[in-house]
């Protein structure tokens, strides 16, 4: 147990409206990343932080922005979510700045309707 | 980007019956990881393993970094075992590319 939750774990919402997403953890981890994962894609990384306020783009960053204003949280906003985003959301850590390991929260289920 | 394939993409296994599962990634890599996702869809670590070879009780993986593939083997299957297996592999300095999964069904 690497000490992450994700809340909400599950959420409906509607086209149009903003949604944030929150990766909470416990053991000062440096780096955090979000992906998502759809039926034939296996998991994509949406954004990473490296640090407080340092982050990144991934290769799905289109319609997601991401905000790390402490350690322990890292946010991820949809400013409008769109149907193309409904999709399992999994947050993750890096263990160690030397070991590139990464170990996945339990995910929130979002639908777009 | 980096290609991650994996096969097969579907296996169905007897209980008691041993299986390969295998990920070919399409440039060097630094490290490569293993996961099992449970029918809960929790995503649970198997192993860490850039190179060589490594067993955790029924599992053990090998990774050929220079020949581009690695290897998963389950020995006397579990319905327990049952779910999605995805192979994923570190490029660049932070990134994390993942194959499409083998979804294993082990049945009694």
């Amino acid at each position: 147990d690497a000490g992450i939750t994700q809340s909400p774990r599950h959420k409906v919402t509607e086209t149009g409206t903003p949604v944030t997403l929150r990766c909470h953890q416990t053991e000062n981890h440096r780096y955090m990343y979000w992906y998502r994962q759809d039926p034939g894609h296996g998991l994509r990384l949406i954004h990473y932080s490296y640090g407080v306020k340092d982050t990144d783009k991934g290769e799905v960053s289109d319609g997601y922005s991401v905000s790390r204003s402490k350690t322990e949280d890292f946010l991820l906003t949809l400013e409008s979510a769109t149907s193309s985003q409904t999709s399992v959301y999994f947050c993750a850590i890096r263990d160690s700045d030397r070991v590139y390991e990464q170990f996945f929260g339990p995910g929130t289920r979002l639908t777009v309707l | 980007g980096i290609q991650v394939e994996q096969s097969p993409p579907d296996l169905i296994l007897q209980e008691g019956a041993n299986s390969t599962l295998r990920c070919n990634f399409s440039d060097s890599v630094n490290n490569l990881q293993w996961f099992h996702q449970n029918p809960w869809g929790q995503l649970i670590n198997l192993f860490y393993i850039p190179s060589g070879t490594k067993q955790n009780g029924r599992l053990s993986a090998t990774t050929v970094a220079t020949e581009r593939y690695s290897l998963l083997y389950i020995s006397s299957s579990q319905t327990t075992d049952s779910g999605v297996y995805f192979c994923a592999v570190r490029y660049g300095n932070n990134r994390l590319a993942f194959g499409k999964g083998n979804q294993v069904v082990v049945i009694p």
